[in-house]
């Protein structure tokens, strides 16, 4: 069973606006990971965030979470057309390598 | 560096044959996993290798085996592919078995099983 849920599913936006994904998940985590994946392509690693940590930057992208909703959402400040993905967020429940993914969001960014 | 190489890139099948897609890392991680996409279903692990010489079930494990053969390889084995195979599926490694280390992925391969 899918433990993430990504909100919305689909986003389009234009270049310079700021794009935000929801990731909601079920159990306790150990940490949650963000992912992006190009058309076609494998997944890149984006920013991981711990369950005792609130808050990450990493140059344009913020991640929040909020263990007490069991949720975290990734912000793009000022999105380009490369920011053109799908989005994933990966929970870790243990201290063992597995993760689980969730549904995706897909971001398109337009000129 | 080439990263994670999976083969073949695409793949057609016909129910009952079987397959073997091949994955190799080059980054010297200790472990390997392999997962396969489905449409609005995100990625499901199949199975992983913590660490040359073992392997353990995921999520979606039947139908499916593997092999370690080494610390660059993992293999994925369809022993008598079905319709319901049909996916892609990527490879990934990381560091070490520690949920902290992020994950790198392969190209993937996409299967059809006919």
């Amino acid at each position: 069973s899918q433990q993430g849920e990504e909100d919305p599913q689909a986003l389009s936006i234009q270049e310079g606006e700021n794009a935000t994904m929801n990731c909601s998940y079920k159990t306790s985590i150990n940490n949650l990971q963000w992912y992006r994946q190009n058309s076609g392509r494998g997944l890149v690693h984006l920013i991981l965030i711990r369950s005792n940590e609130r808050e990450k930057h990493s140059g344009r992208l913020r991640v929040t979470l909020d263990t007490s909703k069991k949720s975290s959402s990734l912000l793009i400040t000022a999105s380009r057309a490369a920011d053109t993905a799908s989005y994933f967020c990966a929970t870790a429940t243990g201290t063992a390598s597995k993760l689980t993914f969730g549904t995706g969001t897909r971001l398109q960014v337009t000129l | 560096n080439a990263g994670v190489t999976q083969t073949p890139k695409f793949q057609v099948l016909k129910t009952g044959q079987s397959m073997t897609l091949q994955c190799a890392q080059d980054m010297n991680h200790n472990s390997m996993y392999w997962y396969r996409q489905d449409p609005g279903m995100g990625l499901r692990l199949i199975y992983y290798s913590a660490s040359e010489g073992t392997t353990d079930k995921g999520e979606v494990p039947n139908g499916y085996n593997v092999s370690r053969l080494n610390k660059r390889e993992f293999s994925l084995r369809l022993e008598s592919a079905a319709p319901s195979q049909t996916s892609v599926y990527f490879c990934a490694s990381s560091e070490s078995p520690s949920s902290y280390n992020e994950q790198f992925f392969g190209p993937g391969t996409r299967l059809t099983v006919l």
